[in-house]
């Protein structure tokens, strides 16, 4: 398995203002993606963060609003930026284990913006 | 692109009763199934997985069956719970080395 941990939590934050979404992994792995899960409906990848590269973005995702920092192979952030309402969610960053199969995520982040 | 769909969308068994929520895909990278659980609050837990070198995996009350050819598989809960009262995404490889998620099953098994 894979101990995930992120922070923070949960925020709520006002439209304009951008928020920075930490994940800490217990051990390295090659790639972390970003998922955004709205509320009462399934996960939508954003983007996959390899170390050491360029995030690769999902269509519909672009970088300038989410950017991914990946500086170590047990650490990533998700930047949030210019939120709207349309932003509320929860976002989830996942991890691949067991020979690449399995995918594990964190507890989430909720965010909601006013 | 990978498209998963889901069915129910949601599902109310009563507490012993067997719960069967269904799953199809297009196409796969490579062969691996898995589907997870989630609490509200909570991330998304894996719950149980398959190889299609097999058709049927068991593990405790959980049993994932698989129908290669039809390109669905489906999870089956046996004597269900109240505790297993949550939301249940099956999932597939996509194109990448990432998976496409189904759009849940929200489960409610009555006392």
């Amino acid at each position: 398995s894979a101990v995930i941990s992120q922070k923070p939590s949960r925020d709520i934050c006002q439209r304009g203002t951008s928020l920075t979404i930490q994940c800490q992994v217990d051990s390295q792995v090659t790639m972390m993606f970003w998922y955004r899960q709205q509320p009462g409906q399934s996960l939508t990848l954003i983007a996959t963060a390899n170390q050491g590269s360029e995030a690769t973005y999902e269509s519909g995702f672009v970088i300038d609003k989410f950017p991914i920092s990946r500086p170590n192979l047990t650490f990533s952030t998700l930047t949030v930026s210019n939120m709207s309402p349309e932003d509320s969610s929860i976002y989830l960053c996942s991890v691949l284990r067991g020979g690449g199969e399995t995918q594990y995520f964190g507890p989430g982040t909720r965010l909601l913006v006013l | 692109q990978q498209q998963v769909k889901q069915s129910p969308q949601s599902l109310i068994v009563q507490k012993g009763g067997i719960s069967i929520i269904n799953c199809a895909y297009e196409n796969t990278a490579f062969d691996y199934f898995p589907w997870y659980q989630q609490f509200p609050g909570k991330g998304p837990a894996l719950l149980i997985a398959i190889r299609p070198d097999v058709s049927e995996k068991k593990e405790g009350r959980f049993t994932i069956s698989f129908n290669k050819s039809a390109k669905q598989f489906s999870l089956h809960i046996m004597d269900s719970q109240p505790g297993d009262s949550a939301t249940y995404f099956c999932a597939a490889p996509g194109y990448g080395q990432n998976f496409v998620f189904g759009p849940g099953t929200r489960l409610s098994v009555l006392p």
